[in-house]
């Protein structure tokens, strides 16, 4: 059973626009949350994460805000470059045991010129 | 430079064959992992590694088999008894007993198998 969910497979947007990508996750026990950003043929790597103390952080043109009653979280893009079109997984973890992550399916997010 | 890699990036095989993929970290993690992405499934993880010398089954380990006798390796073998194969295979480590868990990625091999 997925407990991360990205129900939105591809986004787009254009250029200069904000992008807005969304993550729900059922297990109330995940405790910190992570985005991060892939491109074709490459792995992952880390964009920025939230801790379960904190209904928002922000690193540059990236935030991500977390509503921990509705079980959901969204990482913004403000503003979207093309630079910035790539697959982008949210992930969550809980702080227990091996504090594996769990990744949703990704959501394609493409900016237009 | 500390860094993830995985090799080869690319691996062809007949199917029946066992094939081991390579995963080498400098970066002094203690705990490694393997996980496995097709298409709209995300990634799904194999097997995992916290201390050397031992390791846990992920969530899809049927067909997989790991070693970890090094800190710095953990390799993946993908056995004939793996059902559907082909994927992109992604390899991560982590430090253990940081507050955070990000895991950083290698490069990732690309496994067609036929």
């Amino acid at each position: 059973d997925q407990q991360v969910k990205q129900n939105s497979p591809s986004l787009s947007v254009q250029e200069g626009r904000i992008s807005i990508l969304n993550c729900d996750y059922t297990n109330s026990m995940f405790d910190y949350f992570l985005w991060y950003k892939k491109y074709p043929a490459e792995g992952p790597t880390f964009l920025i994460s939230i801790s379960s103390i904190k209904d928002k952080n922000e690193d540059g043109r990236f935030t991500v805000f977390l509503n921990k009653s509705a079980k959901h979280l969204s990482l913004h893009i403000v503003p979207s470059q093309p630079g910035d079109s790539a697959v982008y997984f949210c992930a969550a973890s809980a702080h227990t045991g091996a504090n594996n992550l769990f990744f949703g399916t990704g959501t394609r997010l493409t900016v237009i010129p | 430079d500390g860094g993830i890699t995985q090799s080869p990036k690319y691996l062809f095989r007949k199917e029946g064959q066992n094939v081991t993929l390579s995963c080498e970290q400098n970066l002094n993690h203690d705990a490694m992992y393997w996980y496995r992405q097709d298409p709209g499934q995300g990634l799904r993880l194999i097997y995992y590694s916290q201390i050397v010398n031992d390791f846990q089954k992920g969530d899809i380990a049927e067909g997989y088999s790991v070693s970890r006798e090094k800190k710095e390796s953990f390799p993946l073998t993908v056995t004939s008894a793996q059902k559907n194969p082909t994927a992109f295979y992604l390899c991560a480590s982590r430090t253990s007993g940081s507050i955070d868990y990000e895991q950083y990625f290698g490069p990732g091999t690309r496994l067609t198998v036929t």
